[in-house]
């Protein structure tokens, strides 16, 4: 069936780096995608979202690329801290109320 | 502004039993969607509750039921429950539920089947 995957399971980020998720979708029909970090004990925290008529949008230090051609989506995230680690999700939506289809995660470890 | 809220926070059961979750959302939101997360793994779409009716479903059984009422508040229901059941429940709230909409998350219920 239609799925949304991540590359890496688990990406480890020094300080200051800057991070790259990478998150494959295969639903050619979906076209709203959004980004989501959770950390232990908590519910998902809305990161960013982009609609498929762009390519990048950009917020505060993450910035999420878009690439229709390939089903690819990524999350940057510039000048990495301790607080940004935790799990982060790729979802798509847009073909039905309410549902969104999240990947498997990828852990984000940031080291000193 | 409160958030989403859900309670309560932890839940153990055993095998059979039955269970009621419940969730408020964001002020000024009117949608209430479940999901449930088992560990190590993303959310799976439960259920989309829009005007205390049932809007979408996932693939979950029956067993998994749902209520909105007038205050847009929700519970989920989980009857004869299975170890398999065991997972951290999710409720997000949105404007209307939009497929190109953002949800926004509580904390969840961890509800564990013994």
């Amino acid at each position: 069936g239609e799925s949304v995957g991540l590359h890496l399971p688990t990406l480890s980020v020094q300080e200051g780096d800057n991070s790259i998720i990478n998150c494959a979708y295969s639903n050619s029909a979906s076209d709203y995608f959004i980004w989501y970090k959770q950390e232990s004990g908590k519910g998902p925290q809305f990161i960013i979202d982009i609609r498929s008529n762009m390519d990048k949008r950009q917020g505060q230090r993450v910035t999420v690329l878009l690439n229709k051609t390939v089903k690819h989506l990524s999350l940057q995230i510039a000048a990495t801290q301790p607080g940004d680690s935790a799990v982060y999700f790729c979802a798509e939506g847009g073909d039905s109320w309410g549902k969104l289809q999240f990947g498997a995660g990828t852990q984000v470890v940031v080291t000193p | 502004d409160a958030g989403v809220t859900q309670s309560p926070t932890h839940l153990i059961k055993t095998r059979g039993q039955q269970v009621t979750l419940r969730c408020s959302p964001k002020s000024g939101h009117d949608t209430v969607s479940w999901y449930q997360q088992a560990l190590g793994q993303g959310p799976q779409f439960i259920f989309q509750y829009y005007e205390e009716e049932e809007r979408q479903r996932g693939n979950f059984p029956d067993r998994f039921s749902g209520h909105q009422f007038p205050n847009y508040s929700s519970e989920l229901n989980v009857n004869a429950l299975l170890l398999g059941d065991s997972a951290l429940y999710l409720c997000a709230s949105s404007l209307t539920g939009g497929p190109n909409e953002k949800l926004f998350f509580g904390s969840g219920t961890q509800l564990s089947v013994l």
